[in-house]
């Protein structure tokens, strides 16, 4: 079976550049989640989707960040104007129900903003 | 404000021998608590989860305790392996409401032949 699919695996780009991330989730997976991972801060959730509806953007650092999810199969996260301080590894994971459930990771997307 | 600690130092072990590796937290409730293995280069993957009611879990050579009232979970990979060798991460899960997992730092694993 797919797992979650994330793209692109790497991207680089210069400070001001519009960044967007693509994420693919298991089918039949009701909750997507978005989380970013640093050194400094680990594994941090920056917004989760239920049925395809945000449910809590608290972690999305700035307006800079954005995340959508249109349908059941397909979320972004934007990120306009980039800048070097989001260089990170930004995760995607989809799960079965939300509380007490194993989440999916995908195998993440390494930003570098020069 | 919540904290999640894990050791930050790399836990070297030798191969047979079984690794304990250590969650610590504070100002935090949590109803759930899972376990994750990250490799370089790529997501984390679920190993385990266990409820505040349990005590104890196990599956295979891996066994989790959870104690609410030290706020502290050990997990325990016996007859630890080379390929063992990786970062574990605890995750807390609050369970009803907004939030989503908090998940700590990880500690980096090697074990040696």
């Amino acid at each position: 079976d797919a797992g979650v699919i994330q793209s692109p695996r790497h991207e680089v780009t210069e400070m001001g550049q519009e960044v967007t991330l693509r994420c693919k989730p298991i089918s039949g997976h009701d909750y997507l989640f978005w989380y970013r991972q640093t050194m400094m801060r680990g594994l941090e959730l920056l917004i989760y989707f239920n049925n395809n509806v945000p449910i809590d953007d608290s972690g999305m650092p700035e307006d800079r960040f954005s995340a959508k999810m249109p349908n059941a199969s397909f979320s972004t996260l934007k990120i306009q104007p980039s800048e070097p301080r989001d260089s990170a590894v930004y995760f995607c994971a989809s799960s079965i129900g939300r509380e007490g459930q194993p989440q999916h990771f995908g195998d993440g997307t390494r930003l570098s903003i020069l | 404000s919540q904290k999640i600690e894990q050791n930050s130092e790399a836990l070297n072990i030798q191969e047979g021998k079984t690794a304990t590796l250590t969650c610590n937290y504070t100002n935090y409730s949590p109803a759930y608590l899972q376990w994750y293995r990250q490799d370089p280069g790529r997501g984390p993957v679920f190993l385990l989860l266990i409820r505040e009611n349990e005590k104890e879990k196990r599956k295979e050579r891996l066994k989790v305790t959870f104690d609410t009232t030290l706020k502290q979970s050990l997990f325990h990979i016996t007859a630890s392996q080379p390929a063992d060798s990786a970062t574990y991460l605890c995750a807390l899960d609050s369970g009803g409401g907004a939030d989503g997992l908090t998940f700590g730092k990880g500690t980096h694993l090697i074990i040696q032949p």
